[in-house]
């Protein structure tokens, strides 16, 4: 079956770092740019970072930039997104999802990790 | 903190027409930038509703529809269907911000 699969979530006092990881299946990963995009408890969703399918270009969302490191492993068919100085407003469900080519759209995404910065 | 602005809510009887707007500026839709949209439903994960402004991924139903005029796009749903009652979301892209999504509408039906 077709789909992204994260882990790494949980709990983590301000300052803290997380990293979180997304297994791709069934697909040619190594084709595809990937993509994290958060969405804060109640709220709506929010791009947080994007990288190329070789790797070689990498884009984040302001607020994320300077905290937030994405990275790609084609071998393993993995995405990691790296969070370093977490704050209470980093608090979100995080999903990793394909920029598919059907135009520049997120074609497929995964089920979600929650991330909580609480102290 | 999104620069994609839908209505809060929509809601209609099963079988009108409900639409959601989506208004954005010369920055994104405008500059020309593609559309897609995004259905979501409680404790899910969002799925491709509409791509490239007016397009349906295989298997989203033909009620679904979608377009695009200057810095605004649609969404419409005819023959609204309890099965429709969720959250949508419009998306883009931004020349300063890259990837942006709409504020999210919750379609109601009664």
């Amino acid at each position: 079956e077709v789909q992204l699969v994260e882990s790494g979530g949980g709990l983590v006092r301000p300052g803290g770092s997380l990293r979180l990881s997304c297994a791709a299946s069934a697909f040619s990963f190594s084709d595809y740019s990937m993509n994290w995009v958060r969405q804060t408890p109640g709220k709506g969703l929010e791009w947080a970072a994007s990288i190329s399918s070789s790797g070689s270009f990498i884009d984040y969302a302001a607020s994320m930039r300077g905290r937030f490191t994405i990275s790609r492993d084609n071998v393993k068919n993995s995405l990691s997104l790296r969070m370093s100085s977490l704050r209470a407003e980093d608090t979100a469900v995080y999903y990793c999802a394909r920029r598919g080519h059907l135009g520049d759209s997120f074609d497929l995404w995964g089920q979600g990790t929650m991330v909580t910065v609480s102290s | 903190q999104s620069v994609l602005t839908q209505p809060p809510s929509v809601s209609g009887a099963p079988g009108q027409r409900v639409t959601i707007s989506c208004t954005g500026s010369s920055s994104n839709i405008g500059a020309g930038y593609d559309v897609h949209w995004y259905q979501q439903f409680p404790g899910t994960a969002p799925k491709l509703l509409i791509f490239g402004n007016n397009n349906r991924p295989s298997g989203v139903p033909d009620r679904f529809s979608g377009s695009k005029s200057g810095t605004s796009a649609s969404l419409a749903i005819t023959g609204l269907q309890a099965e429709d009652e969720a959250d949508y979301y419009c998306q883009s892209y931004d020349n300063s911000l890259s990837h942006v999504f709409g504020t999210g509408t919750n379609v109601i039906v009664l």
